[in-house]
């Protein structure tokens, strides 16, 4: 079946602008993953869901930063006022109920440039 | 705390030449341990994981051995070859939590 994927694949925005990053998960996965990778930072964890619900929320760098999911599926990662920092690739990823759920299966990723 | 502590790369080797990538971990519990691979212009793959002292995870001619005593997760191959080019990522998971904690990744070059 089809994997992860997420849209847009690149984001170019302007300083204090807003963006939204959409995730979609493999069909039937319940746990979705929110991570950012930049060049100072390496991979970060953002954020997890668990069903729609975020039981742990303690990657978000700032309160610029929220996500959300609904009908247990699509996620989206919304940040406000971008700023220079905030460039970075956001990586997207879920697991099913049949994995333990630390095997997660990756998407491509947004690539997100902050003029 | 928990983090992970990855060799800095870049590694460049000659093909069929003995590959290690040392990682080391700090955790509280039992975490699950992961490699994980990016290969030029791709995404983010699983390589292999362990999820208990002792455990060897394979893949690929990749192993990797979880180690306790040592708070360690060295990757090691055989032969490499030019097309495991390609950046690797140690990680951890914490015990029930899922979420990923990654080392910084280091590039390894193959050449012919």
């Amino acid at each position: 079946g089809a994997g992860v994927s997420q849209s847009p694949s690149n984001k170019v925005t302007e300083k204090g602008k807003d963006v939204e990053l959409r995730c979609d998960p493999i069909s039937g996965h319940t746990a979705l993953y929110w991570y950012r990778q930049s060049l100072g930072q390496g991979l970060e964890f953002l954020i997890y869901f668990q069903g729609n619900s975020a039981p742990d929320k303690s990657g978000l760098p700032s309160d610029r930063f929220s996500a959300e999911r609904t009908g247990g599926s699509v996620s989206t990662l919304t940040i406000q006022r971008t700023q220079q920092e905030d460039s970075a690739v956001y990586l997207c990823a879920s697991t099913g109920v049949g994995d333990r759920i630390d095997t997660q299966y990756f998407g491509p990723g947004t690539r997100l440039t902050v003029l | 705390g928990n983090s992970v502590t990855q060799m800095e790369g870049p590694v460049t080797l000659s093909e069929e030449a003995f590959l290690t990538i040392n990682c080391t971990y700090t955790a509280t519990g039992y975490p699950s341990l992961f490699w994980y691979v990016q290969y030029p212009g791709e995404g983010l793959q699983l390589l292999l994981k362990a999820t208990k002292a002792d455990d060897k995870g394979s893949n690929k001619g990749f192993e990797a051995t979880y180690r306790k005593e040592t708070t360690s997760f060295h990757l090691e191959k055989g032969s490499v070859q030019v097309s495991d080019s390609a950046v690797y990522f140690c990680a951890l998971s914490p015990s029930n939590t899922g979420k990923l904690i990654f080392g910084q990744g280091t590039t390894l070059q193959v050449k012919p």
